[in-house]
Parts: C-alpha cells; structure tokens; sequence
C-alpha cells in the first residue's frame, strides 16, 4: 500500500512570490491535514481537509490557504511569501474518524530567499 | 489551550541500554496519543498509537504508556541500537478542534 506522497520535495522561491504544495494521501483515506515544521516553532498545525470540506484550521494568516479534491488529493498554496515561510511542510492523511491513526508524508522543504 | 512537554530535549546513551522518554500534556481532552520518529530531513513515521481508554501499547522493542488522568506518556526504547538514533516526537489529538498537538521532541544518540 503506497505512503502519503507528496511534491515537489524541494523549493526555492523569493519573498512575494506565492507556491502551491501538493499532496496525496494513502487510498481510502478521506482527510488530509497539513502541518509546518521550523525550529523555533516546532509542528504546527495548518489546517485539516475532510471530503473536500476544511474541517479545521490553525492559527495562520490568511495567506495559507488549502483545498482537497475529490479523489481526495489535496494542495496547499502560499501567497506572497515571507523569509518566516521557509519550513517543511507536511501532509497527514487518515481515514477520518478521531481515533485513526495518522500518517505522514515526507515533506516539501520551502526555502524563502 | 493544550501544551505538550517533552522531556529530556536531548538524550547520549551507549549501545544496549534501555531508556524512557517522557511526554505531558496539560489537557485530558483528547482521543490519543500518538509516538513519532523523525530523522534528519524526513517526514514522521508513527510508531505507535494510543487510544484514550487504553494505557499501554507494544510494538517490538517500544512499549508505551498512558495516564490520561495525570496527562502523562512514557516511551520505553529496549535493547537500544545506533539505528533508534532520531528525534522522538509526542503529539496528542484533542478532542475539541481533532487536530494533533505536538511537543518539541527529544532528540535520541545512541552510541555504538
């Protein structure tokens, strides 16, 4: 059974521009949240996609922003980033109840110049 | 709001010996609890899975623990090997909002 896969693994973009992020849970797997990781900040919780619906979000500006399709994929765009957007951004999939098990992928790593 | 503390941050040990990492969290509100490892670079791989009800789980040289009442987990490594060299990451999933909380994580070398 294939993983949560997720691309590009690797970006690099300059302060304004905007990336999107892509995401592919494991089969059978309706929600897909999306989480940052920095240094100083640690695991931070973007926001949560439940057929196709965003079912919860963190506390993020408005420039985060998401959407799940309905084969259950899902993308994460950013618009006019910032150096403090530089992170790895990770994609969560599990199934959908609140007791499942939730499964990573292995991160897109975003470097802001 | 929910707070997760993981202790110790960083953690040498030889070849061999058995260890405890400790994780709490100040809200009893949750559905579980879940163990992560991260190497360098990499997404996390779950190790294991903690439903609220429960109050240990074992998978091979891991066992886990859960005091939901205290707010406490302990991740017991057995046997250590270099290849457990990662950081461990606790994350608890709460009930209101279901979306998972994490600590900062211990960092883990184990010596050869």
């Amino acid at each position: 059974k294939a993983g949560v896969t997720q691309t590009p693994r690797y970006l690099i973009k300059t302060r304004g521009q905007q990336v999107t992020l892509s995401c592919s849970p494991i089969s059978g797997h309706r929600s897909v949240s999306w989480y940052q990781q920095t240094p100083g900040q640690g695991l931070q919780f973007l926001f949560e996609y439940f057929s196709e619906t965003q079912r919860n979000k963190g506390n993020f500006p408005g420039r985060f922003s998401g959407r799940q399709f309905s084969n259950s994929r899902s993308e994460m765009n950013v618009s006019t980033l910032e150096l403090g957007d530089s992170a790895l951004y990770l994609c969560a999939s599990r199934r959908g109840g609140g007791t499942d098990t939730q499964y990573f992928g292995p991160g897109t790593r975003l470097t802001v110049l | 709001k929910q707070e997760v503390t993981q202790i110790p941050a960083a953690l040498s040990v030889p070849e061999g010996e058995n260890l405890v990492l400790n994780c709490s969290f100040t809200d009893s509100a949750i559905y579980n609890l879940q163990w992560f490892r991260q190497d360098p670079g990499k997404g996390l791989t779950s190790l294991l899975l903690i439903q609220s009800s429960q109050r240990e789980q074992t998978s091979g040289r891991l066992n886990a623990s859960l005091d939901k009442s205290s707010g406490r987990s302990t991740l017991y490594i057995a046997a250590s090997q270099p290849g457990d060299s990662a950081t461990y990451l606790c994350a608890v999933r709460e009930e209101y909002g279901n979306k998972l909380v994490f600590g900062a994580g211990t960092i883990l070398r184990v010596k050869s």
